[in-house]
């Protein structure tokens, strides 16, 4: 069955450095988004991406955090200058269509921790 | 706006009692629902959801979620819990826009004890 992966598993970095997460999408999926959850709190939606661009973001995507699909199956949550609060599971997620009744589906996460 | 309420953040029965999580959401537009499963160590899945068709959906592992509008609530049943429905479960809102931008509950950690 066709599933999202992420890499790293988990990543362990020092504050102000760069990260980088990456994600593969379901191969024939066209909308792709990042969440996270900080340890305890909820799941927070970040960023969707759709034909190249940010379709949507919330207040939490701030100039510190860039999206990129840079080839065709990679889509990558990059964070410019890691701070503390930073520190949270990063899940990718990939749906084949819009609309607000599709299914999300989503990868097994990568855990930051920031020092 | 969307917000999601899931009362009670760890919830334990034994095997083979009925499993019921609470889920209660506000939307400024007429809600699509959903559950998510996360096992240990894995990603979350979808187990099922409301879009306006039947207010009582079926999904897998033998879940059932029914929508009450009156009642804002979207609670999960289970009718006979197993060891291996032991996970954390998280109840969505869609957005209100064309996006899938999902608002999560806090999760609702589902413990079975033998």
């Amino acid at each position: 069955e066709p599933e999202v992966t992420q890499t790293p598993s988990h990543q362990v970095t020092q504050m102000g450095q760069e990260v980088i997460l990456r994600c593969v999408p379901i191969s024939n999926h066209l909308y792709f988004y990042w969440y996270r959850q900080i340890l305890g709190q909820k799941v927070e939606f970040l960023v969707s991406f759709y034909n190249n661009e940010i379709s949507e973001k919330s207040e939490i995507f701030d100039d510190q955090f860039s999206v990129e699909r840079p080839d065709g199956s990679n889509f990558t949550l990059k964070i410019r200058s890691t701070k503390l609060e930073d520190s949270a599971m990063y899940f990718c997620a990939s749906t084949l269509g819009q609309g607000r009744t599709g299914e999300l589906f989503f990868g097994e996460g990568s855990r930051l921790t920031v020092l | 706006a969307q917000s999601v309420t899931q009362l009670g953040s760890h919830v334990s029965v034994s095997e083979g009692a009925l499993v019921l999580l609470r889920c209660n959401y506000s939307s400024s537009v007429p809600p699509y629902l959903f559950w998510y499963v996360q096992y240990p160590n894995q990603g979350l899945q979808l187990l099922l959801k409301y879009t306006s068709a039947a207010t009582l959906v079926k999904g897998i592992n033998g879940f059932e979620a029914e929508f009450k509008k009156s009642e804002t609530s979207f609670h999960l049943t289970k009718p006979s819990a197993h060891m291996s429905d032991a996970a954390e479960y998280f109840c969505a809102v869609s957005g209100d826009n064309a996006g899938n931008m999902l608002t999560f509950g806090g999760g609702t950690r589902l413990m079975v004890k033998p």
